[in-house]
């Protein structure tokens, strides 16, 4: 099995729920990964699970919250978005070996009303 | 900080044509080069990577080679197919167990009968 399975694949959502996305992986991978793709934009960097343990949160704001329950599952509690929260939530993962390429998922498209 | 620059899109060919998109970049230390495609509505997939300097990446036709005296890593293709229509990312990846991957703004290849 060499796929990261992203689910919903897609979610629409207002601004007061709570939602969660969900990523799981069973390549044995060590680093996880969620990336935020606005459309023709690249993929900007949220957050890296190393070990199952955060160690990269690049400023994200708070009402995304990531979690790692085990080594091939990464979540990504969502709650009170704006709508500039609307885009595409990519999942990757890695071996965990320095310079190794990322497997990534094939995203959530979000939408915040 | 870490940056990657590629030529600007769109870039249209017709079928069978050269192809080049230039991706220069700036980081610390000796990063690891990538060149991602991201196909319309999925996620991102590994077209090819190099580690070292003077590394040639190869795949599906594509190369490009890691040129640390003009820190460039530009992709070429002898002739495009229609289905080689998407968007290229260049990325690079500084060491570490679980680094950060850093993005080019991405191009468009659009490929015409």
């Amino acid at each position: 099995d060499t796929e990261v399975t992203q689910t919903p694949k897609h979610l629409v959502m207002g601004m007061t729920n709570k939602k969660s996305l969900k990523c799981e992986q069973h390549m044995g991978h060590r680093a996880m990964y969620w990336y935020k793709q606005k459309a023709k934009k690249p993929p900007e960097l949220m957050f890296v699970y190393s070990y199952e343990k955060l160690s990269i949160n690049e400023s994200v704001p708070s009402r995304f919250s990531p979690e790692c329950p085990n080594s091939s599952l990464l979540n990504l509690h969502l709650h009170a978005l704006q709508p500039e929260d609307s885009a595409l939530y990519l999942c990757a993962s890695s071996p965990g070996q320095p310079g190794e390429k990322l497997f990534f998922g094939s995203g959530t498209q979000l939408s915040v009303l | 900080g870490d940056s990657v620059t590629q030529m600007e899109g769109p870039v249209t060919l017709s079928e069978e044509a050269f192809l080049t998109i230039n991706c220069t970049y700036t980081a610390t230390g000796y990063p690891s080069l990538f060149w991602y495609v991201q196909y319309p509505g999925e996620g991102l997939q590994l077209l090819l990577k190099a580690t070292k300097a003077d590394d040639k990446g190869s795949n599906k036709g594509f190369e490009a080679t890691y040129r640390k005296e003009t820190t460039s890593f530009h992709l070429e293709k002898g002739s495009v197919q229609v289905s080689d229509s998407a968007v290229y990312f260049c990325a690079l990846r500084t060491a570490g167990t679980a680094s950060k991957l850093t993005f080019g703004t991405g191009t468009r290849l659009q490929v015409t009968l």
